[in-house]
């Protein structure tokens, strides 16, 4: 079965710091790479996603993500944190396996950034 | 474009109770997944639908389940309520398989 793990369950960093949030699964097929993002009383919102091509993938807000395919791993990154990116991030990934139907999430990393 | 519309957004039952929750997709979008959401477990999948056919199931109970209507909109309901039930429940939608998922605000479940 696919799992997804995020190592950072809380990260505290102050404005301007450079942030970096692991991302690591399980599953040697076809997948599909996303992360998420849920800031406080908001719905899930797609920050950016891989699907094939450039493993080098940016999203909204300065936010960028890399596939690294034989460490089975998509890192989010981004240079310079503002208050407003506190949030929880979700990792997710969907595999060919089922049809891209099913998406399987990695805990979340709560991100609480101080001014 | 409207997204994706969850009703109701609160719910409080008691044990042993059940209850339905409603989801409407983005017009067009004929996918919809339902997701649990709990600070223990994080986001756990419950099941997908496509043209009112469950095409995928999470490792749930039969206590909970599903059905899509003709117009794509969903709904879930969960029969003999537990408190182990509360949590919130999420709808999404997409238009293609090969698509990010859209998701709505949730209904926030508190069973007592």
């Amino acid at each position: 079965a696919q799992s997804v793990s995020q190592h950072n369950h809380h990260v505290i960093l102050s404005e301007a710091a450079s942030l970096e949030l692991g991302c690591n699964y399980s599953y040697g097929g076809t997948v599909n790479l996303f992360w998420y993002v849920q800031y406080p009383g908001q719905h899930l919102q797609l920050l950016l996603k891989y699907f094939s091509g450039d493993p080098l993938v940016k999203g909204i807000k300065g936010f960028e993500a890399e596939f690294i395919k034989s460490k089975f791993s998509f890192n989010l990154r981004k240079p310079s944190v503002q208050w407003s990116d506190t949030a929880e991030y979700f990792c997710a990934v969907n595999a060919m396996n089922t049809g891209f139907q099913k998406l399987v999430f990695g805990t979340g990393t709560r991100l609480l950034v101080s001014p | 474009k409207a997204g994706v519309t969850q009703t109701p957004r609160y719910l409080i039952k008691t044990r042993g109770q059940q209850v339905t929750l409603s989801c409407s997709p983005i017009s067009g979008h004929r996918s919809v997944s339902w997701y649990q959401q709990t600070p223990g477990q994080g986001l756990q999948f419950l099941f997908e639908y496509f043209s009112e056919t469950q095409r995928n199931k999470g490792n749930f109970p039969g206590r909970f389940s599903g059905r899509q209507f003709s117009n794509s909109r969903s709904e879930m309901n969960v029969s003999t309520l537990e408190l182990g039930d509360s949590a919130l429940y999420l709808c999404a939608s997409r238009g293609l398989d090969n698509s990010p998922l859209h998701f709505g605000n949730g209904t926030r479940l508190t069973v007592t």
